[in-house]
């Protein structure tokens, strides 16, 4: 069994702010671990990928996320906000056991103010 | 490179009616998804097929039924819709299952009335 827990349903920061949302995850397997971006009224787009490959994981539009096994945690970080990083982020898990489907935590809207 | 096709994007039903939502992707993916996403609820894997011919149940597969007749094609079916039925339904593919990233479609928004 997996499951994802995603810590705030809603994250405010100020244009240039550091953002943070946090995200730990439950499996009874080694981990995949997937940070999608939602833009308001689109579908959901990968930003980065854990595949065991690397701890640190560097996405696009600057976003990065760390894979911490002792703490079950893959948070998602970037050094400054945009106002063009306002959107709804999901952090998903899979496993490479049987006919593994992601499973997706209940998301994080992060709001960017100038 | 259209990706991931859903059709409709937007349907408005009365209880009991039935419809067919149709996802269409042309990566020549195995793997084919249906979630449906709820305000504070994340997506919910509703069924899903890791090839043609074959379907899975999901998270939340009740009242639905679906198909993949064709490599391609992925239909959802609602053979009698209920007001708890409204939702946003997205499709995904993907080329396989775990490591793999999924592909989603723009969403359907379904209302049941």
């Amino acid at each position: 069994a997996q499951s994802v827990t995603q810590l705030g349903s809603h994250v405010s920061v100020s244009e240039g702010a550091l953002v943070l949302l946090r995200c730990n995850y439950s499996s009874s397997v080694p981990p995949y671990l997937f940070w999608y971006v939602q833009y308001p009224n689109q579908g959901l787009q990968l930003l980065l990928k854990y595949t065991s490959a690397a701890t640190l994981v560097k996405g696009i539009n600057g976003f990065e996320a760390e894979f911490k096994k002792s703490e079950t945690s893959f948070h998602l970080t970037k050094p400054s906000a945009h106002m063009s990083d306002a959107a709804e982020y999901f952090c998903a898990v899979s496993s490479n056991s049987g006919y593994s489907t992601l499973t997706f935590g209940k998301g994080t809207m992060l709001l960017v103010s100038p | 490179n259209a990706g991931v096709t859903q059709t409709p994007k937007f349907r408005v039903l009365k209880t009991g009616q039935s419809m067919t939502l149709l996802c269409a992707q042309d990566m020549n993916h195995e793997y084919m998804y249906w979630y449906r996403q709820d305000p504070g609820m994340g997506l919910r894997l509703i069924h899903y097929s890791v090839g043609e011919g074959t379907t899975a149940k999901g998270e939340v597969p009740d009242g639905y039924n679906v198909s993949r007749l064709k490599k391609q094609n992925f239909l959802l079916g609602l053979e009698s819709a209920a007001p708890s039925q409204t939702s946003v339904y997205f499709c995904a593919s993907s080329s396989g299952g775990g490591i793999s990233e999924a592909f989603f479609g723009q969403g359907t928004r379904l209302t049941v009335v």
